[in-house]
């Protein structure tokens, strides 16, 4: 199994140009997230999923959009990007439930976005 | 407000032992989590707890006290792979995770 894999790693955007990342999980987990990470804060959820066709915020939404079309997916848009919007992303997965088996986040490796 | 409180920065020798203090306050608590994250890379769970005590893994052990808001990891016989940033995590009442800043522990020989 691949786990959670996260496509592009790295990308570099000019301030108002549009992208979507992309995160796929074979795990067949219900709840997908989105998180940013930044330097001296902890991660931050922007949007998550928890099951096909639905989506809700998080802490931080405003300037991404996500979309969860198929349970193993879940994109992540930035339709106008800004300078504060670099950071580092990474998307998780899980399975509801109670007890650690099912609550515990697996990660992506991560993409890399620096807004120029 | 929902706050998590972790040291920045820990610096431990070798061979030691080190504890990674965590506290909280969250709108609910269904379980705390202890990640590892590497640098440059995703975090790694490493443990969960929802009972008051110590569990224990290892070289790794992480202790809870429900009433005082408070966790802590240890870490026995350290080696210069475990460098990395240790996050603190705990799942609200609405079953999401509230993420401490992380605690970069420095290992040094």
């Amino acid at each position: 199994n691949a786990g959670v894999t996260q496509t592009p790693k790295f990308r570099v955007l000019k301030t108002g140009q549009s992208m979507t990342l992309l995160c796929a999980q074979d795990m067949n987990h219900e709840y997908m997230y989105w998180y940013r990470q930044d330097p001296g804060m902890g991660l931050r959820l922007i949007h998550y999923s928890v099951g096909e066709g639905t989506t809700a915020k998080g802490e931080v939404p405003d300037g991404y959009n996500v979309s969860r079309l198929k349970k193993q997916n879940f994109l992540l848009g930035l339709e106008s990007a800004a300078p504060s919007q670099t950071s580092v992303y990474f998307c998780a997965s899980s399975i509801p439930g109670e007890g650690a088996t099912y609550n515990e986040q697996f990660f992506g490796p991560g993409t890399r976005l620096t807004v120029l | 407000g929902q706050n998590i409180d972790q040291p920045t920065e820990m610096t431990a020798t070798e061979g030691a032992i080190v504890q990674i203090n965590c506290t909280y306050q969250t709108s609910g608590f269904n379980g705390l989590f202890w990640y590892q994250q590497h640098a440059g890379e995703a975090p790694t769970f490493l443990s969960y707890n929802v009972l008051d005590g110590l569990e224990e893994k290892g070289r790794f052990s992480s202790f809870l006290s429900r009433s005082k808001g408070y966790s802590y990891l240890l870490l026995k016989e350290l080696q210069m792979k475990d460098s990395a940033s240790y996050l603190c995590a705990v799942l609200d009442s609405n079953y999401q995770l509230i993420w401490g800043a992380g605690t970069k522990l420095i290992i040094k020989p």
